[in-house]
């Protein structure tokens, strides 16, 4: 089974468009992240919650919004895409927000804008 | 600004070798501090953490060790492998409040046979 899933896998798609990336976790954690991984490969957080709330809200353009239904899933929803916004964008989750839990990720999500 | 440094270039080294990768951060006092290891294509996986009062952990054949006064960790890899061929990143973190780790660049290590 896996243990954080992320769809789709691939996402190509034109400037100005809207689209969804979803994650689920089967783990029983509270905490889950959306992190965005640069073609020089930098992983930087963009947003976490814990128990649906959000507690994590790095500099990220307003066009991104996550959305937390339940603790088992984040969705990360983006607006008006723009080339910048090309990345690997990968969902994790951790059993809480302690900082001496371990964070396990899904596969990632390779955005690419045209 | 806090900034997270790993060797940029990366790391080759003969199998059977130990394979040892650096870790500096400026600007930061973590509390913690994880080693994720990323395949091409594939999300991190974690490997090990470590906390400001420990110096050194160790699993199996893995290594991390913590010097809160150099700002640095340093990570082992003994007996090294061709499977063991990865980019590994260190992350430092929680310092209060949100538990938020910042992730370095990573180095690339390749085990040659």
């Amino acid at each position: 089974d896996t243990a954080v899933s992320q769809t789709p896998k691939y996402l190509v798609t034109q400037m100005g468009n809207d689209k969804s990336i979803k994650c689920e976790q089967n783990l029983g954690h509270d905490t889950m992240y959306w992190y965005k991984q640069d073609s020089k490969k930098f992983l930087k957080i963009m947003f976490s919650y814990n128990n649906k709330e959000l507690i994590i809200n790095e500099t990220v353009p307003n066009r991104f919004s996550p959305k937390s239904p339940d603790k088992a899933h984040l969705n990360l929803h983006i607006n008006s895409l723009e080339l910048g916004d090309s990345a690997v964008y990968f969902c994790a989750s951790s059993q809480n927000t302690g900082g001496d839990y371990e964070q396990y990720f899904g596969p990632g999500t390779r955005l690419t804008v045209t | 600004s806090q900034k997270i440094e790993q060797n940029s270039e990366a790391l080759n080294i003969q199998e059977g070798k130990t394979a040892t990768l650096t870790c500096n951060y400026t600007n930061y006092s973590p509390a913690y501090l994880q080693w994720y290891r990323q395949d091409p294509g594939r999300g991190p996986v974690f490997l090990l953490l470590i906390r400001e009062n420990e110096k050194e952990k160790r699993k199996e054949r893995l290594k991390v060790t913590f010097d809160t006064t150099l700002k640095q960790s340093l990570f082992h890899i003994t007996a090294s492998q061709p499977a063991d061929s990865a980019t590994y990143l260190c992350a430092p973190g929680g310092t209060s409040g949100t538990y938020k780790y910042i992730f370095g660049t990573g180095t690339r290590l390749k085990v040659l046979a």
